[in-house]
């Protein structure tokens, strides 16, 4: 079955970089897009981007860009995504996601379990 | 950027009652919508897409419609694993956004 796990939670100093890994397993890895979605504590969800593992193409978020890397290693299906300059309000739960349908649908039906980044002094 | 409106933000229903959660987009988004239910410390979960598909193993008490601006997601017959958050999400251009969740609560 499609499962996505991802690295444990992290606290971070303001300025800061922070990085997520997201490792798939259950099918093959390279023919659907990975998606990273935030959801700060008591909030609603915010997509920030995906990649393409099969070429390692990107689509960001505008407001992400310039801070944020999304890369994917085909050879032990893991995603990553890095997110620098960190600020009080990247205090979120990082999931990643995957597509239903091959390639990029545009929803989410598989998702990982979420990896918590604290930004704090 | 799309915006995407949720009513009502809470509700408190009881095991039986019709609820009817309403989304709005600022913009036409065809039918490129999807609903999410979550649950408190887990992921959201898929339940209809392109705003009226049912995703595999959803219950048939949940159901979608709508399209353009306005979309509706249904549950039938609200039954207690129903009460959750639930998310609408469009994917007509760049960014895709969600919106801000409406929480359904014991009455």
């Amino acid at each position: 079955q499609v499962q996505l796990v991802q690295s444990g939670a992290e606290v971070k100093k303001p300025g800061a970089s922070m990085m997520v890994s997201c490792k798939a397993s259950g099918y093959t890895f390279v023919d659907y897009y990975i998606h990273w979605v935030r959801q700060a504590p008591g909030q609603g969800l915010e997509w920030m981007g995906w990649i393409n593992p099969s070429r390692g193409g990107t689509k960001l978020a505008q407001e992400f860009r310039g801070r944020i890397t999304l890369t994917s290693d085909t050879s032990s299906n893991t995603s990553y995504i890095e997110l620098s300059r960190l600020r009080y309000d990247d205090t979120a739960v990082y999931y990643c996601a995957r597509d239903l349908s091959y390639g990029n649908s545009g929803y989410f039906a598989y998702w990982g379990q979420g990896t918590l980044v604290t930004v704090s002094s | 950027d799309i915006q995407m409106t949720q009513s009502p933000s809470n509700l408190s229903a009881s095991v039986g009652d019709r609820v009817t959660i309403t989304c709005r987009a600022s913009q036409s988004i065809s039918s490129r919508l999807a609903w999410y239910q979550q649950k408190p410390g887990t992921a959201p979960k898929l339940l209809i897409y392109t705003a009226s598909t049912l995703e595999i193993g959803v219950p048939s008490r949940f159901s979608g419609s709508g399209s353009g601006t306005e979309f509706t997601l249904t549950i039938s017959s609200l039954q207690p694993d129903d009460f959750a958050t639930y998310y609408c999400q469009h994917y007509y251009n760049y960014p895709w956004t969600f919106g801000r969740g409406t929480k359904v609560e014991i009455k």
